[in-house]
């Protein structure tokens, strides 16, 4: 049972243009939502999160928006760079105690052609 | 350089063998994350410890198995291993109230 969907596995779009990458869960628990970026031959670093108290966190370029009633969020990427192509994992997290494990999405490949 | 170690980066191995990777977290760092990406899969989470203890568990197989030691380091052991456990291996910390981690660069396991 896959409770964090990424159902794109790869996105392609052109430099300057926004990057939109989608992602849905199923757990209503969950109640914060975090951004992961992967470079090959890397681990994951964090790149952006939002509480579900808010619907929109903004850093730089990267926005996260969040819809709880649709269980859906985005992260926006303006303007795209060829620095950003890269595997996106969305993760989301139940708060609470001191188990912080985070569920992740399968990822989206994003490339970014200049 | 994110502050999580893991060694060793590449290992290569024969079925029904044992291994060992090890972890570092990153320093003041009191959780330590196991998690497993195989081919066309997310990030699988294995196995949470926190000061040492058992926090939570994933999907984690009978045949593998986990420590954290007084030092904070942790040991994933993976036995009689097969050729479905070739995967990536990534540790990951964190700090008391941090909703984020912060990861290693993975150990790549390849079973023969």
């Amino acid at each position: 049972d896959q409770q964090v969907k990424q159902n794109s596995p790869s996105l392609s779009v052109q430099e300057g243009r926004i990057s939109i990458l989608n992602c849905d869960y199923t757990n209503s628990m969950f109640d914060y939502f975090l951004w992961y970026k992967k470079y090959p031959a890397e681990g994951p670093t964090f790149l952006i999160s939002i509480s579900s108290i808010k619907d929109k966190n903004e850093d730089g370029r990267f926005t996260v928006f969040l819809n709880k009633s649709a269980k859906h969020l985005s992260l926006h990427i303006v303007p795209s760079q060829p620095g950003d192509s890269a595997v996106y994992f969305c993760a989301a997290r139940v708060s609470g105690g001191s188990n912080y494990k985070l569920t992740f999405g399968k990822g989206t490949l994003l490339t970014v052609n200049p | 350089d994110s502050g999580v170690t893991q060694t060793p980066k590449h290992l290569i191995t024969a079925t029904g063998q044992r291994v060992t990777l090890r972890c570092s977290p990153r320093s003041g760092d009191l959780s330590v994350y196991w998690y497993q990406q195989s081919l066309d899969q997310g990030l699988q989470f294995l196995i949470q410890y926190y000061n040492g203890e058992e926090r939570a568990k994933g999907n984690i197989l009978e045949r593998f198995s986990a420590q954290q030691f007084p030092d904070l380091h942790s040991e994933l052991n993976l036995s009689s291993l097969e050729l479905g456990d070739s995967a990536l291996y990534f540790c990951a910390s964190s700090a008391s109230g941090d909703y984020g981690y912060t990861f290693g660069s993975g150990t790549r396991l390849t079973v023969v």
